[in-house]
């Protein structure tokens, strides 16, 4: 069964610090995906990136950063900078391969970003 | 619309009386997925429709929720005889079909949700 942690239930930073969200993950697949999404109060889910198990390059957009590694089953976000706009719920989430030609999400239970001025 | 919409934005309902709960996803999105969000938690996988196939009903709790969806658009998940513990925010999204291709169709993009409160 595929299982998704992150560890964080809320963190809390100042405007221009720099935040690392853990995700941590669980799948007896060979060929997975891995997502992050934010929600911020409105309630609308907003995807950020995917990565494929086979791609264990590090990303870079903007202030976003995220670290792959298979070693130790993780894909941890960080965002450089933090700003107050920033402030919402972030999920890790887990996709199985595409052999029966869809992918059910398995989510983590998200990290309350909180970014004070 | 440029993107999913779910309406109503909130639902408040007593006990025992039914509900039903309607998403419209990206215009050419074949697939569309309900998941629902209690309190505090992740998301849960209710149900998933690609196409004119079966859908998938792994996910739904309970013979209570029941879903639907016309053709490849408009999505109705019911709940009947709604409990106190059916209390949560029913989100869905949409994404593109197996035709498009496996990188594009496991993206999923959501809708801003249902809030559903069961007194």
């Amino acid at each position: 069964a595929q299982k998704v942690t992150q560890a964080q239930t809320e963190i809390s930073v100042v405007e221009k610090e720099d935040v690392t969200l853990d995700c941590v993950y669980e799948t007896r697949d060979t060929t997975y995906y891995l997502f992050w999404y934010k929600q911020p109060p409105s309630g609308e889910l907003v995807f950020l990136i995917r990565r494929n198990s086979f791609d264990e390059q590090n990303e870079i957009s903007g202030r976003y950063s995220w670290n792959f590694q298979k070693s130790t089953s993780s894909f941890n976000f960080t965002i450089t900078a933090s700003q107050v706009v920033d402030s919402a719920v972030y999920f890790c989430a887990l996709s199985e391969a595409m052999n029966s030609g869809y992918s059910t999400l398995t989510f983590g239970k998200g990290t309350m970003l909180l970014v004070s001025p | 619309g440029a993107g999913v919409s779910q309406s109503p934005s909130n639902k408040v309902t007593e006990k025992g009386k039914d509900v039903e709960l309607r998403c419209d996803p990206i215009s050419g999105h074949t697939a569309l997925y309900w998941y629902r969000q209690r309190l505090g938690q992740g998301l849960e996988f209710l149900i998933y429709f690609q196409g004119n196939s079966a859908p998938d009903k792994s996910g739904l709790p309970s013979d209570r929720f029941s879903a639907e969806r016309t053709g490849e658009s408009v999505s109705t998940l019911t709940i009947q005889r709604t409990q106190q513990e059916d209390s949560a925010v029913y989100l869905c999204a949409s994404s593109l079909g197996a035709a498009e291709g496996i990188l594009a169709k496991n993206i999923q993009y959501f809708g801003a949700g249902t809030r559903l409160s069961v007194l």
